[in-house]
């Protein structure tokens, strides 16, 4: 079975600092993973995915995230903070043709990123 | 503008009916998806379907029952066996077949039973 842990549910950073916030996953083939992020009582809109043409994927807002398959790791960033970036964020896992899980999304638990001016 | 509409946007019930969530997608999509979203907890599959009249349950499907007469719709319903059923419930689709498979999810709807 596949699972995906994010480490710390809250994160907070000044308006242009580093963004990190933190993916690790576990499955016994190296699977798909996305991140998403969720705006206050919206649906959820994806930053970008990983589908193994390239270790680092960029995505949109100037997200990037890098699959670290030694890790088992997939953790998002950004250089620079903006205000509008405040928002819910999840990473989620899905297996490759022939998994078990095949199409199917594992999300983890989400983490609240607030930016202070 | 293709997409995933859900309605209504807030809903509230007594305790002891049942309920009836939208979801309908105009993005030719076989696989469409239910989840519930609690604070602290991710998002949970309830149900999904890859294929017109046929859905699996998800990892939390007590309580909830489904339909899939059509490609575009998805209606979700919340029965009254369901302990809990207040929260945000997000309805998703997806592409089929080989290759990756991201979803694309509605607005929500929020639920709230008193």
């Amino acid at each position: 079975a596949q699972s995906v842990t994010q480490l710390g549910s809250h994160v907070s950073v000044s308006e242009g600092a580093l963004v990190l916030l933190r993916c690790n996953y576990s499955s016994s083939v190296p699977p798909y993973l996305f991140w998403y992020v969720q705006y206050p009582n919206q649906g959820l809109q994806l930053l970008l995915k990983y589908t193994s043409a390239a270790t680092l994927v960029k995505g949109i807002n100037g997200f990037e995230a890098e699959f670290k398959k030694s890790e088992t790791s997939f953790h998002l960033t950004k250089p620079s903070a903006h205000m509008s970036d405040a928002a819910e964020y999840f990473c989620a896992v899905s297996a490759r043709a022939g998994g078990t899980s095949y199409g199917k999304l594992t999300f983890g638990q989400g983490t609240i990123l607030t930016v202070h001016p | 503008d293709g997409g995933i509409t859900q309605s209504p946007k807030y809903l509230f019930r007594k305790e002891g009916q049942n309920v009836t969530l939208s979801c309908e997608q105009n993005l030719n999509h076989d696989a469409m998806y239910w989840y519930r979203q609690d604070p602290g907890q991710g998002l949970r599959l309830i149900y999904y379907s890859q294929i017109v009249n046929d859905f699996q349950k998800g990892d939390i499907a007590e309580g909830y029952s489904v339909s899939r007469e059509k490609k575009e719709s998805f209606p979700l319903t919340v029965t009254s066996a369901q302990k809990n059923p207040t929260a945000f419930y997000l309805c998703a689709s997806s592409i089929t077949g080989t290759g990756v498979h991201e979803q694309y999810f509605g607005p929500g709807t929020r639920l709230t039973v008193t």
